[in-house]
């Protein structure tokens, strides 16, 4: 079993349209959960970042965590277009562990207008 | 967010060469940095962790005589693929702790092919 697992999709949804996006994950140890946005052929880049069991919003974005469940999702409201890419949700221990990323598979998201 | 250079973006190279990639924190010195492998739709998988001045630490299963790893100084590590093999071919992704923050910036990523 992998320690964080991530439906690839692909998910394809028309602009405007809400996405939710999800993983579960098997490690208690994992304290700090992110998402990350990857365009083919580029580095990911960070979208969001959460410790406690809770939601954080940024724009149209929402982090979700649920600790208890050992659940994180990711919501995009008003989707468009530019936020087709693949969505990586990643974890880390606490501690010295900066860096040390563990990641889901991906889901490819495709926006169409 | 930092911003992190890797350099050559692609490369194609011949069974059995030796190929280096560089990555570069611009914005701060970074003593430590991170490499990862991702292949075709797959996730990222932490490799290396590079420290300045000091050895390479590697994740289990990951060869160190193969997979070189040098952190010179505080903005350069360098990865140098040795005696590179049809299955080394992935995508190569340097990655940055920012001093203050807690979370990870990567750079573009490489693309090595080897033919």
């Amino acid at each position: 079993q992998k320690e964080v697992e991530q439906d690839p999709g692909p998910l394809s949804v028309p602009e405007g349209a809400i996405v939710s996006l999800n993983c579960t994950y098997s490690n208690s140890a994992f304290q700090y959960f992110m998402w990350y946005r990857q365009y083919s052929r580029k580095g990911p880049e960070l979208l969001m970042y959460t410790y406690s069991s809770g939601n954080k919003e940024d724009g149209r974005f929402t982090a979700q965590v649920d600790k208890s469940s050992k659940y994180i999702s990711l919501f995009i409201r008003d989707s468009q277009p530019s936020d087709s890419a693949t969505y990586l949700c990643a974890t880390r221990m606490g501690g010295t562990s900066y860096g040390k990323l563990t990641f889901g598979q991906g889901t490819i998201l495709t926006v169409h207008p | 967010g930092a911003v992190v250079s890797q350099h050559p973006s692609w490369v194609i190279c011949k069974s059995g060469t030796s190929v280096k990639i560089e990555c570069r924190s611009l914005d701060f010195q970074a003593t430590t940095m991170f490499w990862y492998r991702q292949f075709p739709k797959q996730s990222l998988m932490l490799m290396a962790t590079s420290n300045e001045g000091s050895k390479a630490t590697y994740e289990q299963g990951v060869e160190k005589d193969k997979f070189l790893i040098n952190h010179a100084s505080l903005t350069l590590s360098t990865l140098t693929v040795t005696s590179a093999h049809p299955e080394d071919s992935s995508f190569y992704i340097c990655s940055v702790i920012v001093p203050i923050g807690t979370e990870a910036f990567f750079g573009q990523g490489t693309r090595l092919t080897v033919v």
